[in-house]
């Protein structure tokens, strides 16, 4: 079984301040890492995401995150927050075999501040 | 060309009334699901169809009905609509069973019930 915990479910910064956005997961198996956004009135559109291989996530919009293991997280960061950053964005994680479906964090809130 | 399309966008319904709610993907992707987004933005999923059939059944009143035609299409109908039903349904398809292709996303579609 999976579970996801998001610290913070507002989170505001400043316009060109740093962005970090706290995931931490539990799961019984080696894990997959999502992150996806959702604009206001959207669907959820996929950031990034770790299977394998390389523990640092490159993802779009300047957006990165890292898999540490020995603290099971997977914090998202991007070095100068956008206006166009504010959004709900959610963690997620699957199990590494078939059949293991994708289970969500509660979100968080990021707000830009001009 | 939208990759999952689900309509309609918006549904507003008197309690009581059967509606149902449609969901095609064109990415050629053997797995579909229903999630449910409640008012907190928490995400929940609901049913899971890998090829027509139905591999994941959550604890969802029997009021809800998924049916797949066929592997793009799965469609979503709710019986006696209930004020507690009231939430944004989202579509999402993967290429294997599981997280580990990651998920596309429908735009959703916000019910209300009166």
């Amino acid at each position: 079984a999976q579970s996801v915990t998001q610290l913070g479910s507002h989170v505001s910064v400043s316009e060109g301040a740093l962005v970090l956005l706290r995931c931490n997961y539990s799961s019984s198996v080696p894990p997959y890492l999502f992150w996806y956004v959702q604009y206001p009135n959207q669907g959820l559109q996929l950031l990034l995401k770790y299977t394998t291989g390389a523990t640092l996530v490159k993802g779009i919009n300047g957006f990165e995150a890292e898999f540490k293991k020995s603290e099971t997280s997977f914090h998202l960061t991007k070095p100068s927050a956008h206006m166009s950053d504010a959004a709900e964005y959610f963690c997620a994680v699957s199990g590494n075999n078939a059949g293991n479906m994708l289970t969500f964090g509660g979100g968080t809130r990021l707000m830009v501040k001009p | 060309d939208t990759a999952v399309s689900q309509t309609p966008k918006y549904l507003v319904t008197q309690m009581g009334n059967d509606k149902s709610i449609k969901c095609e993907q064109n990415l050629g992707h053997d797995t579909m699901y229903w999630y449910k987004q409640d008012s907190k933005k928490f995400l929940k999923i609901m049913f899971s169809y890998n090829n027509k059939e139905l591999i994941i059944n959550e604890t969802v009143p029997n009021r809800f009905s998924p049916k797949s035609p066929d592997k793009a299409h799965l469609n979503l109908h709710i019986n006696s609509l209930e004020l507690g039903d009231s939430a944004v349904y989202f579509c999402a398809s993967s290429p294997v069973v599981g997280g580990g292709g990651g998920y596309t996303f429908g735009s959703g579609t916000r019910l209300t019930v009166v």
